[in-house]
């Protein structure tokens, strides 16, 4: 079975711009959770979504913005780019939305804003 | 506020040997307290996980060990092996849906 997919693996922007990364989730998976992992650091929670509804959001800017489709994938947009937002963004999907509930991450999107 | 703080930033171990990484919480509300493992270019897998009803927890070569009066937990990787090479996480949330709270991580070295 596929694992969690993200696309782009790996992007350069410059200051200003817009990015929309892609996340899969596992077959079956109803959940989606957007983490930002700073080099050095954990992974610090974005956005979570269960069944296309936003279940909870992090400490980060209106910038930041993402949505969840039918089918279960979901966006992350990241509008007026800044050079603190380069980073890797990771997607997990897991089986129900509970917190207390394994993540299975993707390899993530190495974002990279100049 | 950093509700998870880890220790220490890095760690090298020889083969055979154990490895100890610590963890501590200030929310008294994290019921639950997984350990990830990343390896370099891949995402966060979970290892083993724990909730405060037991004080440790034991998979493998792996241990978890809880004490949730000092609100602290650490992990045991017994006979270190050089392919245990990789960052560790820790982590907690709660059952109030309070999403997963990360440590900066430990990057762990296992040399022969």
């Amino acid at each position: 079975d596929a694992g969690v997919t993200q696309s782009p693996t790996h992007l350069i922007k410059t200051r200003g711009q817009h990015v929309t990364l892609r996340c899969s989730p596992i077959s079956g998976h109803k959940s989606v959770s957007w983490y930002q992992q700073v080099l050095g650091q954990g992974p610090q929670f974005i956005f979570q979504y269960y069944e296309k509804e936003e279940r909870g959001r992090g400490n980060f800017p209106d910038r930041f913005s993402a949505r969840q489709f039918p089918n279960y994938s979901s966006e992350l947009n990241v509008n007026a780019l800044l050079l603190g937002d380069s980073a890797l963004y990771l997607c997990a999907s897991s089986l129900t939305g509970a917190a207390t509930g394994e993540l299975f991450f993707g390899e993530g999107s190495r974002l990279t804003v100049l | 506020q950093q509700q998870v703080k880890q220790s220490p930033q890095s760690l090298i171990v020889q083969k055979g040997g154990i490895s100890i990484i610590n963890c501590a919480y200030e929310n008294t509300a994290f019921d639950y307290f997984p350990w990830y493992q990343q390896f370099p270019g891949k995402g966060p897998a979970l290892l083993i996980a724990i909730r405060p009803d037991v004080s440790e927890k034991k998979e493998g070569r792996f241990t978890i060990s809880f004490n949730k009066s000092a609100k602290q937990f650490s992990l045991h990787i017994m006979d270190s092996q050089p392919g245990d090479s990789a960052t560790y996480f820790c982590a907690a949330s709660n059952s109030g849906n309070t999403p997963l709270v990360f440590g900066k991580g430990t990057r762990l070295s296992v040399i022969a």
